[in-house]
């Protein structure tokens, strides 16, 4: 893998229930990888930098998981509300940081 | 965490004109970024921005079509020259935080070119 790949590119659930949605990038030289939430008209907000193998991270009903390894991370929402409706990207750091393309996610009322 | 402010948040201009876009930074901060995001595509950084010497140019985007100013610490500006519907994107400034691997984003500027 060359680039930051992340999948589904859209995503529709239902309110209350819980989602994921994945993120790829090259596994070799690893640095860190952002997870970052951006709703429309605001800024981009940072919502997990993981940097170790197996990292685990949770905020509230967010949490995310890092495999250096194989080159994934996953983002599991919990119980999802309106305001989850954003588009979550993610980001590979280094030298330069390679973002995804994000995944669009809507949450239906 | 650093608050980030863009001017404008927005505009529609006309293929062949200029655009220059503001960024403002509540505190002082070595670097700036500059990144577009065009329809359906990631987030792409344009340059970084030093104060007190010219900004570096990422690979496909060159100092004549997006001049950078930073004339502070505090402050960037990015231009848009001779612009194409090709340049219909989001235009974002970040900052690195001090002492984590994030970067904090301004809201963005939508720019459509007719």
């Amino acid at each position: 893998i060359l680039n930051v790949e992340q999948s589904p590119q859209s995503l529709h659930v239902q309110e209350g229930d819980s989602t994921n949605f994945t993120c790829s990038f090259p596994s070799s030289n690893f640095y860190a990888l952002h997870w970052y939430r951006w709703e429309t008209a605001k800024s981009p907000e940072a919502l997990f930098v993981m940097t170790l193998n197996g990292d685990e991270k949770k905020k509230g009903r967010i949490s995310a998981t890092l495999n250096t390894k194989e080159g994934y991370s996953y983002l599991y929402i919990k119980g999802s509300q309106p305001e989850d409706s954003a588009t979550y990207l993610c980001a590979r750091g280094g030298a330069k940081i390679i973002f995804g393309k994000g995944t669009r996610l809507h949450i239906l009322p | 965490s650093a608050v980030i402010s863009q001017k404008p948040s927005r505009d529609i201009c006309q293929r062949g004109t200029s655009l220059t876009i503001q960024c403002q930074v509540d505190s002082q901060v070595t670097m700036m970024f500059w990144y577009r995001q065009q329809p359906g595509q990631s987030l792409t950084l344009i340059a970084t921005a030093n104060q007190g010497s010219e900004a570096t140019y990422e690979s496909g985007f060159v100092i004549d079509k997006f001049p950078i100013s930073r004339p502070n610490l505090t402050f960037s500006t990015l231009t848009v020259s001779n612009m194409s519907p090709e340049d219909s994107s989001i235009y974002l400034c970040s900052v690195e935080a001090d002492s984590s691997y994030e970067q904090y984003f301004g809201p963005g500027t939508r720019l459509t070119v007719t």
